[in-house]
Protein backbone atom coordinates (compact mmCIF):
# COMPACT_ATOMS: atom_id res chain seq x y z
CA UNK A 1 0.00 0.00 0.00
CA UNK A 2 1.41 3.09 -0.97
CA UNK A 3 2.14 5.77 1.89
CA UNK A 4 1.97 8.97 1.07
CA UNK A 5 2.30 11.47 3.95
CA UNK A 6 1.21 15.83 4.47
CA UNK A 7 2.79 17.38 7.25
CA UNK A 8 1.14 19.21 8.90
CA UNK A 9 -2.05 18.27 9.69
CA UNK A 10 -3.22 21.96 9.67
CA UNK A 11 -1.44 25.35 9.64
CA UNK A 12 -2.64 28.56 11.45
CA UNK A 13 -0.72 31.75 10.68
CA UNK A 14 -1.29 35.83 10.38
CA UNK A 15 -1.78 37.74 7.22
CA UNK A 16 1.77 38.23 5.80
CA UNK A 17 3.52 35.07 7.02
CA UNK A 18 5.43 33.12 5.08
CA UNK A 19 4.49 29.10 5.48
CA UNK A 20 5.55 25.81 3.91
CA UNK A 21 4.50 22.51 4.05
CA UNK A 22 5.64 19.15 3.50
CA UNK A 23 4.73 16.03 0.89
CA UNK A 24 6.52 12.83 1.56
CA UNK A 25 6.41 9.72 -0.16
CA UNK A 26 8.53 6.47 -1.14
CA UNK A 27 11.42 7.15 -3.66
CA UNK A 28 11.15 4.17 -5.56
CA UNK A 29 9.62 4.40 -9.14
CA UNK A 30 8.82 7.90 -8.67
CA UNK A 31 7.34 9.34 -11.69
CA UNK A 32 5.38 12.43 -10.77
CA UNK A 33 4.03 14.59 -7.79
CA UNK A 34 1.21 17.23 -8.15
CA UNK A 35 0.33 19.76 -5.95
CA UNK A 36 -3.51 21.14 -5.68
CA UNK A 37 -5.42 23.42 -3.68
CA UNK A 38 -9.35 22.99 -2.37
CA UNK A 39 -10.68 25.99 -1.55
CA UNK A 40 -14.05 25.56 0.61
CA UNK A 41 -16.74 24.59 -1.69
CA UNK A 42 -14.62 25.05 -4.94
CA UNK A 43 -13.07 22.52 -7.01
CA UNK A 44 -9.56 21.07 -6.50
CA UNK A 45 -6.80 23.03 -8.60
CA UNK A 46 -4.26 21.84 -9.91
CA UNK A 47 -1.05 24.14 -8.50
CA UNK A 48 2.10 22.39 -9.98
CA UNK A 49 3.28 18.84 -11.64
CA UNK A 50 6.89 17.93 -10.69
CA UNK A 51 8.62 15.27 -12.54
CA UNK A 52 12.28 15.65 -12.18
CA UNK A 53 14.91 15.92 -8.70
CA UNK A 54 15.53 19.44 -8.25
CA UNK A 55 12.27 20.82 -9.91
CA UNK A 56 11.32 23.91 -8.61
CA UNK A 57 8.39 25.56 -9.74
CA UNK A 58 6.51 29.09 -8.96
CA UNK A 59 3.59 30.58 -9.32
CA UNK A 60 2.84 33.69 -7.87
CA UNK A 61 3.55 33.69 -3.99
CA UNK A 62 3.85 29.75 -4.35
CA UNK A 63 6.48 28.06 -5.14
CA UNK A 64 7.44 24.13 -4.78
CA UNK A 65 10.35 21.86 -4.73
CA UNK A 66 10.88 18.40 -5.38
CA UNK A 67 13.52 16.01 -4.07
CA UNK A 68 13.12 12.28 -5.32
CA UNK A 69 16.04 10.37 -4.17
CA UNK A 70 15.03 11.38 -0.13
CA UNK A 71 11.41 11.32 -1.01
CA UNK A 72 9.50 14.98 -0.34
CA UNK A 73 8.11 17.88 -1.67
CA UNK A 74 8.06 21.41 0.32
CA UNK A 75 4.98 24.06 -0.97
CA UNK A 76 6.01 27.33 -0.07
CA UNK A 77 3.83 30.22 0.63
CA UNK A 78 5.21 34.03 1.30
CA UNK A 79 3.80 36.54 2.48
CA UNK A 80 0.35 34.56 3.30
CA UNK A 81 -3.03 35.97 2.50
CA UNK A 82 -6.33 35.44 3.91
CA UNK A 83 -7.60 33.98 0.36
CA UNK A 84 -4.27 31.64 0.66
CA UNK A 85 -6.78 29.67 3.04
CA UNK A 86 -7.47 26.08 1.78
CA UNK A 87 -6.69 22.71 2.14
CA UNK A 88 -3.38 21.98 -0.20
CA UNK A 89 -3.20 18.07 -1.20
CA UNK A 90 -0.24 16.16 -3.57
CA UNK A 91 -0.90 13.24 -4.83
CA UNK A 92 2.21 10.98 -6.64
CA UNK A 93 3.27 7.52 -6.02
CA UNK A 94 4.95 4.34 -8.06
CA UNK A 95 5.06 4.22 -11.35
CA UNK A 96 1.52 4.76 -12.77
CA UNK A 97 0.09 4.07 -9.35
CA UNK A 98 -0.86 7.68 -7.48
CA UNK A 99 -2.28 8.11 -4.26
CA UNK A 100 -3.72 11.66 -2.53
CA UNK A 101 -2.14 12.74 0.76
CA UNK A 102 -4.49 13.03 3.75
CA UNK A 103 -3.50 17.19 3.20
CA UNK A 104 -2.50 20.24 4.98
CA UNK A 105 -5.02 22.91 5.98
CA UNK A 106 -4.30 26.11 5.92
CA UNK A 107 -5.28 29.24 7.93
CA UNK A 108 -4.57 32.79 7.37
CA UNK A 109 -5.72 35.21 9.94
CA UNK A 110 -6.11 38.55 8.78
CA UNK B 1 -13.43 26.54 -21.50
CA UNK B 2 -16.22 25.04 -19.18
CA UNK B 3 -14.88 23.00 -16.01
CA UNK B 4 -16.21 19.82 -14.73
CA UNK B 5 -19.44 19.93 -14.09
CA UNK B 6 -21.28 17.76 -11.11
CA UNK B 7 -24.66 16.93 -10.27
CA UNK B 8 -26.47 17.35 -7.05
CA UNK B 9 -23.73 19.42 -4.94
CA UNK B 10 -25.61 18.14 -1.48
CA UNK B 11 -27.76 14.85 -1.17
CA UNK B 12 -29.10 13.33 1.90
CA UNK B 13 -30.44 10.37 2.16
CA UNK B 14 -31.28 7.52 4.67
CA UNK B 15 -29.43 4.21 4.67
CA UNK B 16 -30.43 1.61 2.75
CA UNK B 17 -31.35 4.13 0.20
CA UNK B 18 -30.09 4.43 -3.44
CA UNK B 19 -27.94 7.61 -4.62
CA UNK B 20 -26.90 8.87 -7.92
CA UNK B 21 -24.32 11.14 -8.84
CA UNK B 22 -23.55 12.78 -12.59
CA UNK B 23 -20.19 14.30 -13.85
CA UNK B 24 -19.86 15.74 -17.24
CA UNK B 25 -15.62 16.28 -18.31
CA UNK B 26 -14.26 18.97 -19.58
CA UNK B 27 -14.83 18.41 -23.83
CA UNK B 28 -12.19 16.21 -25.10
CA UNK B 29 -10.91 14.30 -22.20
CA UNK B 30 -10.64 10.75 -22.34
CA UNK B 31 -10.04 9.87 -19.01
CA UNK B 32 -12.22 10.24 -15.94
CA UNK B 33 -12.10 9.34 -12.61
CA UNK B 34 -14.43 9.11 -9.51
CA UNK B 35 -13.06 9.64 -6.09
CA UNK B 36 -14.01 9.37 -2.85
CA UNK B 37 -12.81 11.66 0.05
CA UNK B 38 -13.91 11.09 3.63
CA UNK B 39 -13.48 13.98 6.05
CA UNK B 40 -9.87 14.16 7.31
CA UNK B 41 -8.47 11.63 4.87
CA UNK B 42 -7.37 12.36 1.03
CA UNK B 43 -9.80 11.65 -1.86
CA UNK B 44 -9.24 7.57 -2.77
CA UNK B 45 -10.04 6.81 -6.07
CA UNK B 46 -12.75 4.50 -6.87
CA UNK B 47 -12.44 4.00 -10.63
CA UNK B 48 -10.91 5.43 -13.52
CA UNK B 49 -12.22 4.99 -17.22
CA UNK B 50 -10.23 5.59 -20.30
CA UNK B 51 -13.05 6.22 -23.00
CA UNK B 52 -15.59 4.13 -21.83
CA UNK B 53 -13.71 1.09 -20.52
CA UNK B 54 -12.34 0.67 -17.22
CA UNK B 55 -8.75 1.08 -16.67
CA UNK B 56 -8.86 0.76 -12.81
CA UNK B 57 -11.71 -0.13 -10.22
CA UNK B 58 -9.41 -1.94 -7.48
CA UNK B 59 -11.09 0.35 -4.50
CA UNK B 60 -14.46 0.30 -5.78
CA UNK B 61 -16.76 -1.89 -3.02
CA UNK B 62 -18.46 -3.60 -6.02
CA UNK B 63 -21.43 -5.15 -3.97
CA UNK B 64 -22.68 -1.68 -3.99
CA UNK B 65 -20.98 0.58 -6.00
CA UNK B 66 -21.39 1.41 -9.90
CA UNK B 67 -19.96 3.60 -12.30
CA UNK B 68 -20.75 3.86 -16.14
CA UNK B 69 -19.63 6.02 -18.63
CA UNK B 70 -21.83 5.11 -21.67
CA UNK B 71 -20.78 6.83 -24.77
CA UNK B 72 -17.00 7.92 -23.88
CA UNK B 73 -18.63 11.46 -22.42
CA UNK B 74 -20.35 11.64 -18.97
CA UNK B 75 -20.65 9.46 -16.32
CA UNK B 76 -22.51 8.00 -13.11
CA UNK B 77 -21.32 6.94 -10.01
CA UNK B 78 -24.28 4.81 -7.96
CA UNK B 79 -24.78 3.51 -4.50
CA UNK B 80 -27.09 0.67 -3.74
CA UNK B 81 -27.79 0.41 -0.45
CA UNK B 82 -25.75 3.59 0.71
CA UNK B 83 -23.93 2.93 3.98
CA UNK B 84 -23.72 5.58 6.77
CA UNK B 85 -20.13 4.86 6.30
CA UNK B 86 -20.05 6.34 2.19
CA UNK B 87 -20.94 9.66 3.91
CA UNK B 88 -18.18 11.96 1.94
CA UNK B 89 -17.06 13.95 -0.62
CA UNK B 90 -17.40 12.63 -4.28
CA UNK B 91 -14.97 14.31 -6.41
CA UNK B 92 -15.01 13.57 -10.19
CA UNK B 93 -12.05 14.68 -12.49
CA UNK B 94 -10.90 14.44 -16.02
CA UNK B 95 -7.89 14.54 -18.05
CA UNK B 96 -6.44 14.80 -21.69
CA UNK B 97 -6.26 11.58 -23.22
CA UNK B 98 -3.10 10.05 -22.62
CA UNK B 99 -3.73 9.05 -18.85
CA UNK B 100 -0.37 8.99 -17.74
CA UNK B 101 0.60 10.20 -14.22
CA UNK B 102 2.02 13.57 -15.53
CA UNK B 103 -1.06 14.79 -16.54
CA UNK B 104 -2.71 17.16 -14.81
CA UNK B 105 -6.79 16.34 -13.49
CA UNK B 106 -9.44 18.98 -13.23
CA UNK B 107 -11.83 18.41 -10.74
CA UNK B 108 -15.41 19.25 -10.20
CA UNK B 109 -16.94 20.86 -7.24
CA UNK B 110 -18.43 17.47 -5.73
CA UNK B 111 -21.14 16.03 -4.30
CA UNK B 112 -21.27 15.96 -0.59
CA UNK B 113 -23.10 12.87 0.54
CA UNK B 114 -24.81 12.61 3.78
CA UNK B 115 -25.84 9.38 5.12
CA UNK B 116 -28.59 9.32 8.20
Amino acid sequence: ILNVEQSPQSLHVQEGDSTNFTCSFPSSNFYALHWYRWETAKSPEALFVMTLNGDEKKKGRISATLNTKEGYSYLYIKGSQPEDSATYLCLTGNGNKLVFGAGTILRVKS
Amino acid sequence: EAGVAQSPRYKIIEKRQSVAFWCNPISGHATLYWYQQILGQGPKLLIQFQNNGVVDDSQLPKDRFSAERLKGVDSTLKIQPAKLEDSAVYLCASSLVRALPTDTQYFGPGTRLTVL
